[in-house]
């Protein structure tokens, strides 16, 4: 099955700075979904890319899907103490996803 | 619409008794899957079901079973409780095709001693 690789495990930054992470795959993938899970919380969904080379925007945050589909990134601009949390990009058939472990971001303030 | 809601929040459970999660949705999704998340392991997929009377194992299915009698019931119940099941469990729904992102419930916090 399709396996979504996500590197580091953990990343920190100073507020206001921005932060880019990514999601990449061996494969090429049919279409990419992103979470959020906030400490303590559960996961939410974000946002599903589906076209070579989409480019979707919420707030502060873009999200970007390779042209080859083997790729995608989560952009935050100018990070606030709320991004705080795990984002993932799940693999695998919407039918059984499965999540890793995701990156979790710390923010400074 | 009150989404995926799971019972119970919080459960403390001796070695060796049985319990069973409940999560029921009312969006009338028809995939339904049950995680769990350990501190470090990310979420990891236990069993999940395509619609009522279809389940399959995920990546962690040991120890645990399913049903989907109906829509919106996906149970998850523990067989004899071991503490390597000391986790929190996150029930999620979606409708089919690829279109669709999952909604989870609030989780369950299950303590084995």
């Amino acid at each position: 099955g399709q396996q979504v690789m996500q590197i580091p495990q953990y990343q920190h930054v100073q507020e206001g700075e921005d932060f880019t992470t990514y999601c990449n795959s061996s494969t090429t993938l049919s279409n990419i979904q992103w979470y959020k899970q906030r400490p303590g919380g559960h996961p939410v969904f974000l946002i599903q890319l589906v076209k070579s080379g989409e480019v979707k925007k919420q707030k502060r945050l873009t999200f970007q899907f390779g042209e080859a589909k083997k790729n995608s990134s989560l952009h935050i601009t100018a990070t606030q103490t709320t991004d705080v949390g795990t984002y993932f990009c799940p693999s695998g058939a919407n039918s059984k996803l499965t999540f890793g472990k995701g990156i979790t971001l710390s923010v400074r303030p | 619409n009150a989404g995926v809601t799971q019972t119970p929040k919080f459960q403390v459970l001796k070695t060796g008794q049985s319990m069973t999660l409940q999560c029921a949705q009312d969006m009338n999704h028809e995939y339904m899957s049950w995680y769990r998340q350990d501190p470090g392991m990310g979420l990891r997929l236990i069993h999940y079901s395509v619609g009522a009377g279809i389940t399959d194992q995920g990546e962690v299915p040991n120890g645990y079973n399913v049903s989907r009698s109906t829509t919106e019931d996906f149970p998850l119940r523990l067989l004899s409780a071991a503490p390597s099941q000391t986790s929190v469990y996150f029930c999620a729904s979606s409708y089919s095709g690829s279109l669709y992102g999952y909604t989870f419930g609030s989780g369950t916090r299950l303590t084995i001693v």
